[in-house]
């Protein structure tokens, strides 16, 4: 059973658009939730993080939304840039638990 | 820094044979991470360690054994390996339990079991 769901698979975006990727989570008890973005050959690098005592958090051109009620978060990129064509995860903790539970991954490819 | 340094790169196993991917991070990290990334999928916890001496199960730890002697290495040794143990295997530290912190990962061994 996969604890944390995400989409698109993959997405493409002109230079300049927003690009936003979803991700959804069943387990209550989680609490830490982590965006990691992936360029080809390489390790997962974080890129943003939030708690769910906030509803939003953002760092430059990279926001993440929260909607505990709802048990979705999302990671928005604002003014894409070819630069930003990576595999981006989403993930999931609890905190006193260690275990970090990673969605399935979105290609994205933002377009010149 | 090194950071989080992985070896070998690379490496082919025949079914049956055994290994064992090296992990060191050289940041006085207490939290080692094992994960492996199968196609177009995310990644897997398979073990973790919260320092020398102390390890724990993640998610898929069937197939792998792992210790942690050091702060430093949190080797990832694999018995009998089957082809279900193709993947890209990556190693993680982080000096506490990740909330506020970063989890750093080495830059993955790709293993192929024929």
């Amino acid at each position: 059973q996969q604890q944390v769901k995400q989409s698109p698979q993959s997405l493409i975006v002109q230079k300049g658009g927003i690009s936003i990727i979803n991700c959804a989570y069943e387990n209550t008890a989680f609490d830490y939730f982590p965006w990691y973005q992936q360029f080809p050959g390489k390790g997962p690098a974080l890129l943003i993080a939030i708690r769910p005592d906030v509803s939003e958090k953002k760092e430059g051109r990279f926001t993440i939304s929260f909607n505990k009620s709802a048990k979705q978060f999302s990671l928005h990129i604002m003014d894409s840039q070819p630069g930003d064509s990576a595999t981006y995860f989403c993930a999931a903790m609890e905190y006193n638990f260690n275990k970090f539970y990673f969605g399935s991954g979105t290609k994205l490819n933002v377009k010149p | 820094n090194a950071g989080v340094t992985q070896t070998p790169k690379f490496r082919i196993l025949k079914i049956g044979q055994s290994m064992t991917l090296q992990c060191t991070q050289d940041m006085n990290h207490n939290y080692m991470y094992w994960y492996r990334q199968d196609p177009g999928m995310g990644l897997k916890l398979i073990y973790y360690s919260v320092g020398a001496g102390i390890t724990d199960k993640g998610e898929v730890p069937n197939g792998y054994n792992v210790s942690r002697s050091t702060t430093e290495d949190f080797p990832l040794r694999l018995e009998l390996a089957a082809p279900s143990q193709t993947s890209v295997y990556f190693c993680a530290s982080s000096s506490s339990a990740g909330g506020m912190d970063t989890q750093y990962f080495g830059p993955g061994t790709r293993l192929t079991v024929l």
